[in-house]
């Protein structure tokens, strides 16, 4: 199975939280990472957490980790148009590889 | 400042025709470099991470291969193309030997094999 896991889709009004939730298997991950994408562009870096940290604010960003059921998820508070995009849980285990979730796609309707 | 560029931007290539996908970074030294691929616009995945000059690491070894012949080029390349092969294909570099950095992408490179 994936590595990383996200659902794929999430719809919200303007105004709303949006929760967006990742899953991984492997416990050795020392760092967990949220990727924005807009359409046709590269990943940009949103917010990231260490393993020894449960939970970690930036402004409208929340993220929360729970390391025994290897659950992350982002929490943007205000949703605006601007936060439609595809959402990538990303988590650097061993070595140098960097590994993505499936990403998922948040639609903001008005 | 660090900048990374990748071209072409976007490209046709009819099916067993080759490939070359070039990503080169500028303002640092030593980075890892990463090749993506992302089918459908949904999901990202790993093909190739680099440490080193000459240094290859595959995650999916299909016809896909490769290079890094300078240390802030890296380059992608097929033989014969699959339709398989279209989709959107990301490079990125991470500073070497820190433990939290982020990654840094390119633009992509959007290619449809016809």
């Amino acid at each position: 199975g994936e590595d990383v896991e996200q659902s794929l889709f999430l719809s919200v009004r303007e105004g709303d939280s949006s929760v967006i939730n990742c899953t991984y298997t492997d416990s050795s991950s020392t760092y967990l990472y949220w990727y924005k994408q807009e359409p046709g562009a590269g990943l940009q870096l949103l917010t990231y957490i260490f393993s020894n940290m449960d939970m970690k604010q930036d402004q409208r960003l929340t993220v929360l980790l729970n390391k025994k059921d290897k659950h992350l998820s982002l929490r943007i508070a205000d949703t605006q148009t601007g936060d439609s995009a595809i959402y990538f849980c990303s988590r650097r285990g061993g070595g140098n590889k960097l590994t993505f979730g499936t990403g998922t796609q948040l639609k903001v309707e008005l | 400042s660090q900048t990374i560029h990748q071209w072409p931007a976007t490209l046709v290539q009819p099916v067993g025709s080759p490939l070359s996908l070039e990503c080169t970074v500028e303002g640092t030294s030593n980075p890892n470099l990463y090749w993506y691929r992302q089918a459908a616009g949904r999901g990202l995945q790993l093909l190739f991470y680099s440490v080193g000059i000459g240094q290859i690491s595959s995650e999916v070894p299909q016809n896909l291969s490769a290079s890094r012949p300078q240390d802030r080029q890296f380059i992608l390349s097929s033989k014969k193309l699959l339709l398989s092969d279209s989709g959107f294909y990301l490079c990125a570099w991470r500073i070497r030997g820190r433990r939290n950095t982020e990654a840094f992408f390119g633009q992509g490179t959007r290619l449809t094999v016809v």
